[in-house]
């Protein structure tokens, strides 16, 4: 079945640390997103990629980075400079067509100690 | 910049009773509005969308929304909600740009007692 795919589903890591988040797509899509979730405060976008080997940053770019090498995948980086890492992270992706069918993975809590 | 607003939090409702969830937005032109679900530890799926023709829409899982533009809403509806209904409700606008990005409201959390 095509889907898209995060993992891992949980992740733990040491401040100071970067960390890569993955996210692929089996569903021929040509646009890639990476929202963050907290508490309270809905989905906010963080990256994303509308073909390969080009990306924008969204609202909240700073302390991450992304990667698009394959139209399958984007990879997320939270770096060091990220403040507070720690929060469930979604990947979706998207047919670049008007109906806006958007597939989101199944997210990735990410929990900095 | 478009803008969306959840003004409930939380609410909670009986199972059998008819639900609304509010959704106010902010966008300048004619908006592709959207009402997600979302589980506890999941991703998000999509209930029902808004481009343009008939203000109400029907989704999945009996849910309807309606687009008044006069008000700038997108209020979520069910005549009856069922227990597994409980979860996280997102409104959100998409722009009309070639990078069709989401804006995400802040969630309603509905809790249904039996």
């Amino acid at each position: 079945d095509g889907g898209i795919t995060q993992s891992p589903k949980y992740l733990f890591r040491k401040e100071g640390q970067n960390v890569t988040l993955s996210c692929e797509q089996n569903l021929n899509h040509d646009a890639m997103y990476w929202y963050r979730q907290d508490p309270g405060q809905g989905l906010r976008l963080i990256y994303y990629s509308q073909i390969v080997n080009d990306f924008q940053k969204g609202d909240i770019a700073e302390g991450y980075s992304v990667s698009r090498e394959k139209k399958e995948s984007f990879p997320l980086t939270v770096t060091s400079a990220q403040k507070n890492p720690t929060a469930f992270y979604l990947c979706a992706s998207r047919k670049q067509d008007s109906t806006y069918g958007y597939t989101f993975g199944s997210g990735t809590r990410l929990t900095v100690v | 910049a478009q803008s969306v607003t959840q003004p409930d939090i939380h609410i909670t409702v009986s199972e059998g009773a008819s639900l609304e969830l509010r959704c106010n937005y902010s966008y300048g032109a004619t908006p592709y509005l959207f009402w997600y679900v979302q589980s506890p530890g999941q991703g998000l799926q999509l209930l029902l969308k808004y481009f343009s023709g008939d203000t109400l829409v029907q989704g999945i899982k009996g849910f309807e929304a309606e687009f008044k533009r006069s008000q700038s809403s997108f209020n979520l509806r069910k005549p009856s909600v069922h227990w597994s209904d409980a979860a996280e409700y997102f409104c959100a606008v998409g722009d009309t740009g070639t990078a069709s990005k989401l804006t995400f409201g802040t969630g309603t959390r509905l809790q249904v007692t039996l």
